[in-house]
């Protein structure tokens, strides 16, 4: 069984710029869930993804954006960066229903200069 | 959203039981216990979860206070690879979404 897997590893871009980030599910689940994790903090909920619709929203501006395909994988899309957004960017996966239990990728380390 | 609180870091010896403790003052009867641990450079990863009756798994054991006030995850026998950052979070069980919101955690320590 494939664990989650997120790309790149780390991604480097510049304030204003435009950045989307992948994930792949773990084999079998149809929910994705993003996080962020700003350096030293717990990480904080963005946005979770259930059968291709947004099924609920953290406190985050309109500017991050996602998408979930047919085979359940996910896009981050965060537009106009900012220095703020420099940060750890998780994506996890559950089975069935949203409120299972959540598997974690390795994360995409975001810098924004 | 019901908020917990843990000691900032605890410090463990290598093969001896390890208490982390978390308070949950304004837990709801439907709030869902959950920790999870993250290890250096990797993602969080689940330990256990429960609502009110104790809980054993492989990896550890939730003790949950009759009041539900307050929590302890126990790991029996503390190893190198125990050394992580352990977050105590309530789900809502009436929620559809399985947000999960993470505090500062705790450090924790294990010491050769």
């Amino acid at each position: 069984e494939t664990g989650v897997t997120q790309s790149p590893t780390h991604l480097i871009k510049t304030r204003g710029q435009q950045v989307t980030l992948r994930c792949s599910s773990q084999s079998g689940h149809n929910t994705v869930s993003w996080y962020q994790q700003a350096l030293g903090q717990g990480p904080q909920f963005i946005f979770q993804y259930y059968r291709e619709e947004e099924n609920g929203r953290g406190n985050f501006p309109p500017r991050f954006s996602g998408l979930q395909f047919p085979n359940y994988s996910s896009e981050l899309n965060v537009n106009a960066l900012e220095l703020d957004d420099s940060a750890l960017y998780l994506c996890a996966s559950s089975s069935v229903e949203p409120t299972d239990t959540q598997y974690f990728g390795p994360g995409t380390r975001l810098t924004v200069l | 959203d019901a908020k917990t609180t843990q000691p900032n870091s605890m410090e463990s010896n290598e093969e001896e039981p390890v208490h982390l403790p978390c308070n949950h003052s304004t837990i709801s009867g439907t709030d869902y216990i959950h920790w999870y641990r993250q290890l250096p450079s990797q993602g969080p990863e689940y330990v256990i979860h429960g609502l009110t009756s104790n809980v054993n798994n492989r990896m550890a054991s939730l003790a949950i206070a009759e009041d539900r006030k307050s929590s302890t995850l126990i790991l029996h026998r503390a190893t190198l690879r125990d050394a992580a950052v352990y977050y105590c979070i309530l789900r809502k069980g009436s929620s559809n979404t399985g947000k999960l919101i993470f505090g500062q955690g705790t450090t924790l320590q294990v010491k050769p």
